[in-house]
């Protein structure tokens, strides 16, 4: 089955800088890569996806790149703000009847005022 | 975003118990959820997918004795933990994929403590 590896587990930075969440996979079949930030006690919350035939997708402060043939894609958030500290977790799934999500174990961002 | 409600949002029960939690699809329609479980500190790990009016799907090393699946309509599945031990404690989620998309739509989860 898909297994997805993420790095780094814990990461801080200071507020204003950017923070870069990694994470690969390990089945080609795989076609969408979803990102989740989680509080604590809360459901995960989508904050941005791609799928395999796109490079790199942004929104605001939030971009994803992927990289089909080294099998890995990347989270990128900019000027990153207190509030953005969470827990975040890249996922893959190969869609169709095979929709279930394979998480990473997730990295804990913490944002230094 | 679609909605999707748990039931109960919390429960306390003591070892040998059975503790049912609901997962409702409030916007459309499901024929496919899915049940994870987050212990502290970890990630999500799917348990198995609740397919409406067959079997459920289990994942390697989840017993399909002890949690029990029934999803017997559309907007409804239930998980429920058979004689539940303390390992059992755990946060359980519910996720409903859209039809025909790719996003799907966590439920708020069940915080379960087995004392």
């Amino acid at each position: 089955g898909e297994n997805v590896e993420q790095h780094p587990s814990t990461l801080s930075v200071q507020e204003g800088d950017s923070a870069v969440i990694k994470c690969t996979y390990s089945d080609s079949a795989s076609n969408y890569f979803p990102w989740y930030k989680q509080e604590l006690g809360k459901r995960p919350q989508l904050i941005i996806d791609i799928r395999s035939n796109v490079g790199e997708k942004k929104d605001q402060r939030i971009a994803v790149t992927l990289n089909k043939t080294a099998k890995h894609f990347s989270l990128h958030i900019t000027e990153t703000q207190p509030e953005d500290s969470a827990v975040y977790f890249c996922a893959a799934s190969m869609g169709g009847s095979a929709r279930q999500l394979t998480f990473g174990s997730g990295t804990q961002l913490t944002v230094l005022p | 975003g679609a909605v999707v409600s748990q039931h109960p949002s919390r429960v306390i029960c003591k070892s040998g118990t059975s503790v049912k939690i609901e997962c409702r699809s409030l916007d459309f329609q499901a024929t496919t959820m899915f049940w994870y479980r987050q212990f502290p500190k970890q990630s999500l790990m799917l348990m198995a997918t609740s397919n409406e009016g067959s079997k459920a799907t289990y994942e390697q090393g989840v017993e399909k004795d002890k949690f029990l699946i029934n999803h017997a309509s559309l907007t409804l599945s239930t998980l429920t933990v058979t004689s539940a031990h303390p390992e059992d404690s755990s946060f359980y989620i519910c996720s409903v994929p859209l039809a025909g998309g790719y996003e799907q739509y966590f439920g708020p989860g069940t915080r379960l403590t087995v004392t």
